[in-house]
Parts: C-alpha cells; sequence; structure tokens
C-alpha cells in the first residue's frame, strides 16, 4: 500500500535554479494538489488538478508550473528559484465525488540558497 | 524534523485526560470539513470527518463536533496519549474539491 510519495524528501539548491518535486499516487484519485507549508502561513495551495491534462492555479501559483500528463503523476517545476520558495512543499490526492479526504505525502523540504 | 508548531496556540494535556481542540470557519455554505493531524517532519494525516447534515461523528478515541450557527468546529481525543501530541488542522472543503485549512493547534501530552 504505497498511498502518496514524494520525492525527494530533501532538495537543496542555489536561487535561479530549475527544481522539480515529483508527485506519484497509486489510489488513482482524480485529484491532486500541491501545498507549501511556512510558518505563520499554515497550509498555501499552489496548484491543483482535476483530472490528467486539467490544472489550476490556487492561492500562490507564482513561480511554480505543474503537469499531470498521467493521472498517478503531479511533479511540480520551480523554474528559475527564489529564496522566498525555501518551504516545505506537500502533495495530496483526493477522488472525486466532492466529499472525501485528500491524502498528503510526507513533504519535500526545500531550500533555496 | 520543523516544528510546525511553533508560534501556534498549544493545548498542554495530562495524559489520560481528554482533550478538546476548537475551530471557527468561514464560509457558511461549506458542506464538509475535515481534522487532520500533522507530526513534526510528516506530512497531515487524515482523522476525521464530518459532513454538514451532521452534528456530531465518533471514531476511535475521537469525535467531531460541528456547530453550523456560529461556524464552529471541535475535535475532542478520548484519553489523551503521548503519540497524540502533533499540531491538528481543521479544513473546510470549498469549491473543485478545494480545501481551506486553519492555522493549527500544537497538543502537548504531558506524561
Amino acid at each position: 500500500d504505497a498511498g502518496i510519495t514524494q520525492s525527494p524528501r530533501y532538495k537543496i539548491t542555489e536561487t535561479g535554479r530549475q527544481v522539480t518535486l515529483m508527485c506519484h499516487q497509486t489510489w488513482s484519485h482524480s485529484y491532486m494538489f500541491w501545498y507549501r507549508q511556512d510558518l505563520g502561513h499554515g497550509l498555501r495551495l499552489i496548484y491543483y488538478s482535476a483530472a490528467a491534462d486539467i490544472t489550476d492555479k490556487g492561492e500562490v501559483p507564482d513561480g511554480y508550473v505543474v503537469s499531470r500528463s498521467k493521472t498517478e503523476n503531479f511533479p511540480l517545476t520551480l523554474e528559475s528559484a527564489t529564496r522566498s520558495q525555501t518551504s516545505v512543499y506537500f502533495c495530496a490526492s483526493s477522488g472525486v465525488g466532492g466529499i472525501q479526504p485528500q491524502h498528503f505525502g510526507d513533504g519535500t523540504r526545500l531550500s533555496i540558497l | 524534523g520543523e516544528s510546525v508548531g511553533l508560534h501556534l496556540p498549544t493545548l498542554s494535556v495530562q495524559e489520560g485526560d481528554n482533550s478538546i481542540i476548537n475551530c471557527a470557519y468561514s464560509n457558511s455554505a461549506s458542506d464538509y470539513f475535515i481534522w487532520y493531524k500533522q507530526e513534526s517532519g510528516k506530512g497531515p494525516q487524515f482523522i476525521i470527518d464530518i459532513r454538514s447534515n451532521m452534528d456530531k461523528r465518533q471514531g476511535q478515541r475521537v469525535t467531531v463536533l460541528l456547530n453550523k450557527t456560529v461556524k464552529h468546529l471541535s475535535l475532542q481525543i478520548a484519553a489523551t496519549q503521548p503519540g497524540d501530541s502533533a499540531v491538528y488542522f481543521c479544513a473546510e472543503k470549498g469549491g473543485n474539491n478545494r480545501l481551506a485549512f486553519g492555522k493549527g493547534n500544537q497538543v502537548v501530552v504531558i506524561p
């Protein structure tokens, strides 16, 4: 029962670099989500996807790009990393139907120097 | 791991006592609510959910109460154990399956 896995767990990079965070789920859930978690802000939605090839912006999308070519994968790319994007990133998924909880991965801790 | 509990409201509870964590939500049209638990270095873990057509729902050692009149949600943990030490978030469902999360409450269990 793999559930939802994120990789890498930890990443250090430099400003201006491109970095991609991976998210994979084995439940065939339709919905997938990316959040960032920062002290004082809680969980903030970056992007979400209702199905393969359907993505939409969340609360804080600037500086991020997502794609969803396959139902099970939802990578998040920082095209040119900035220090303000240092954070813990969580991926989540949920089934279709409206009344279902989101299930989270264990996060990627990203530090941008 | 990162301490997501810093600067959060903190509830200190003696082991074996009951805990009550409160949450105010904003959208009177929300029809679904969830409580999550987050331990240090881990992702939020689903605890229990409740639909707006219910006032109360019970799980294993946990009970969620919903008061729609005052837009208030609470989580009760019976016989709190050291493993219950964590940050607890409430969330309300908006459109497109999106969730709006509260800031969280830190629970510290004193042995």
